[in-house]
């Protein structure tokens, strides 16, 4: 497996507290990706980054904080969480883009906003 | 209108079979296509990609792209009950080149 840690896998909290989801890689690859899955709707990014500090939006970034401090981390922060955030995310990351390479999933984190 | 559209399924067939697994894109000039696999309870994984027209083998598995009528597909020959997961189709589309695009899979089931 590619050296892709997400923290925590499994977490469950209340509406309008602010979550923390951490990505962490040993792979010293350039880019990093947060998706989430829901039945109906499939992989949706919600933002990526392509180096230390630089970031971009996905499709559903409404909601949805990232930072990059390090190379090897990537974090997303639900700053007020809501029931419509209840997903499986995952954290994926490529050395070149994901246009001519493989995407490298870590094992998911089951987020569940009451 | 999907930018990628695949059918839900569950697609069932039975082991030894041919199974047939069809993906549609909206965006005549995207470039890259991609098929992951997905377990149920994991993360998806990187089976087959194909960049031109034509099929690209690879063990069972045969990706063919059709770019005329934006089409990716991936046949799986001599399915077995290890090949039962949801499949996504991924398309690199020429307008956003760092982002990939998925489906929303087709599960594929395969019966002894």
């Amino acid at each position: 497996d590619a050296g892709i840690t997400q923290s925590p896998r499994h977490k469950v909290t209340e509406t309008g507290t602010p979550v923390t989801l951490r990505c962490h890689q040993t792979e010293n690859h350039r880019y990093m990706y947060w998706y989430r899955q829901d039945p109906g709707h499939g992989l949706r990014l919600i933002h990526y980054s392509y180096g230390v500090k630089d970031t971009d939006k996905g499709e559903v970034s409404d909601g949805y904080s990232v930072s990059r401090s390090k190379t090897e981390d990537f974090l997303l922060t639900l700053e007020s969480a809501t029931s419509s955030q209840t997903s499986v995310y995952f954290c994926a990351i490529s050395e070149q883009g994901p246009t001519n390479e493989k995407l490298f999933f870590g094992s998911g984190t089951q987020l569940s906003v009451l | 209108q999907k930018e990628v559209e695949q059918n839900s399924g569950p697609l069932s067939v039975p082991e030894g079979a041919i199974a047939s697994l069809n993906c549609t894109y909206s965006d005549r000039v995207s470039q890259s296509f991609f098929w992951y696999r997905q377990y149920s309870g994991k993360s998806p994984e990187l089976i087959m990609s194909i960049y031109s027209n034509g099929d690209k083998e690879d063990g069972r598995f045969t990706a063919q792209l059709n770019k005329a009528s934006q089409y990716v597909s991936l046949l799986i020959r001599d399915s077995q009950p290890s090949d039962s997961a949801t499949y996504l189709c991924a398309v690199n589309f020429s307008y956003n080149t760092d982002k990939l695009i998925f489906g929303t899979g087709t599960r594929l089931q395969v019966f002894p």
